[in-house]
């Protein structure tokens, strides 16, 4: 089983809607991030979390929230999708010792139309 | 602007050759560098680190070199084959992680 899962893969909506990416993980990890990433620009941060009491803004947190209802989950939600937020969406977990990679789920495909 | 980023967007490569991929960073209190390989529909997958303290650190058939004084962070891979195929990243840390916007690696046979 991966270690880190993200659900839906793939999702296509329409301008104005509520969506919620949902991200779990087996690690056992205490740290979640989310990332999107675009053409050209590489992976750009919109929130992370140290533990379910600790949440903190990225660079792109504007048009997003996020909830860490467990260690191993990490939801992200767009209140008000635009079109604009189309990308793909990965969320990421890692240890907390000083040297720790960080591993990846499969992604979301997020359309919006 | 970035302050991670790739020279080249694309590399193309004959299948046994090595391959060199570049990387520019900008923040020189940058402790931490790691470099991911993401293959097409999938998430990045961690490759090697290497910690600022080090220059070189070798895997199996990849080395990552760290030039501090330049700034400069590349990733050697060595006999390329065609599942080398992919988009490669690197990242650097001060706080999080910021990442570079990736060399698309292309292997011919």
């Amino acid at each position: 089983d991966a270690d880190v899962t993200q659900t839906p893969r793939n999702r296509i909506t329409k301008t104005g809607k509520r969506i919620m990416l949902e991200c779990s993980q087996t690690k056992g990890h205490d740290r979640m991030y989310w990332y999107r990433q675009d053409p050209g620009l590489g992976l750009r941060l919109i929130y992370y979390s140290f533990d379910v009491k600790d949440i903190n803004k990225g660079e792109i947190s504007d048009g997003y929230s996020v909830s860490r209802q467990a260690q191993a989950k990490f939801s992200l939600s767009l209140e008000s999708a635009i079109p604009n937020q189309t990308a793909l969406y990965f969320c990421a977990t890692t240890g907390t010792g000083s040297y720790n990679d960080q591993f990846f789920g499969p992604g979301t495909r997020l359309t919006v139309l | 602007g970035e302050s991670v980023g790739l020279h080249l967007p694309t590399l193309s490569v004959q299948e046994g050759d090595n391959s060199i991929i570049n990387c520019a960073y900008s923040n020189s209190a940058s402790d931490y560098f790691i470099w991911y390989k993401q293959e097409s529909g999938k998430g990045p997958q961690f490759i090697i680190d290497i910690r600022s303290n080090m220059d070189k650190r070798q895997g199996q058939r990849v080395t990552v070199l760290l030039n501090k004084t330049v700034k400069h962070l590349s990733l050697q891979i060595a006999a390329t084959q065609p599942g080398d195929s992919a988009v490669y990243f690197c990242a650097e840390r001060v706080s999080e992680l910021s990442f570079g916007a990736g060399t698309t690696v292309t292997v011919r046979a």
